[in-house]
């Protein structure tokens, strides 16, 4: 059982560039989320999708862009890379609103 | 005001000790409460729920304050391996978004 699983691991992007990043789980949850953490600032959510065909915006969703549309994948998507955007990102899912995530190991970007 | 605060630390104890961390919510109608721990440079790993009448995990426990608006962690006897950071977390307004509090940085020295 893989749980959650993000790639790449680690991304080095130059200011401007695009790039996805890449999640799955195979647990059939439904609710799934992505968040990033910076250094003294917490988690953040970005976006978040409670089924297939559904996503919403966490509290910082500028510059990013998710789909889903199977229960297994929530892909998140950056299309102009800014140094703002260097961070951490972790997606995790859960099987219900109040239940607790599951995270994936994580994807370090550094946008130069 | 954030919505969950925690005092980051460090919380420097000794093997067996207990040890206490707090953590405050901004919104009344939070229903749901959780503690994770955090390894450096690891993903967050759920801990444990937060009930409204408390629960005990072995030698951990939480409690719920509604009045005072906080949540603690109470961990008994500690090991070397609960070394680590400690994430509380509370639901929003809408109960679909959950914010996580700053950690707080627990080592536990031999």
């Amino acid at each position: 059982n893989a749980g959650v699983t993000q790639t790449p691991k680690f991304r080095i992007l130059k200011i401007g560039q695009s790039m996805t990043l890449q999640c799955a789980q195979d647990m059939n949850h439904n609710y799934m989320y992505w968040y990033r953490q910076d250094p003294g600032m917490g988690l953040k959510l970005i976006y978040y999708s409670v089924g297939a065909g559904i996503t919403d915006k966490g509290e910082v969703p500028n510059g990013y862009n998710v789909s889903r549309s199977t229960t297994e994948d929530f892909p998140l998507r950056l299309e102009l890379a800014a140094p703002s955007q260097t961070s951490v990102y972790f997606c995790a899912s859960s099987y219900s609103r109040v239940g607790g995530y599951t995270f994936g190991s994580g994807t370090r970007l550094t946008v130069v | 005001r954030k919505e969950v605060e925690q005092d980051p630390g460090p919380f420097n104890v000794p093997e067996g000790a207990t040890v206490a961390f707090n953590c405050t919510y901004s919104n009344s109608a939070s229903q749901s409460f959780f503690w994770y721990r955090q390894d450096c440079r690891k993903e967050p790993k759920l801990l444990m729920s937060v009930y409204s009448s408390g629960n005990e995990d072995g030698r951990f426990t939480a409690q719920l304050n509604r009045a005072s608006q906080y949540i603690s962690l109470l961990i008994r006897d500690s090991k070397l391996s609960d070394s680590a950071t400690y994430l509380c977390v509370a639901d929003g307004p809408t109960g679909n978004q959950f914010y996580f509090g700053t950690g707080t940085s627990l080592t536990v020295i031999p």
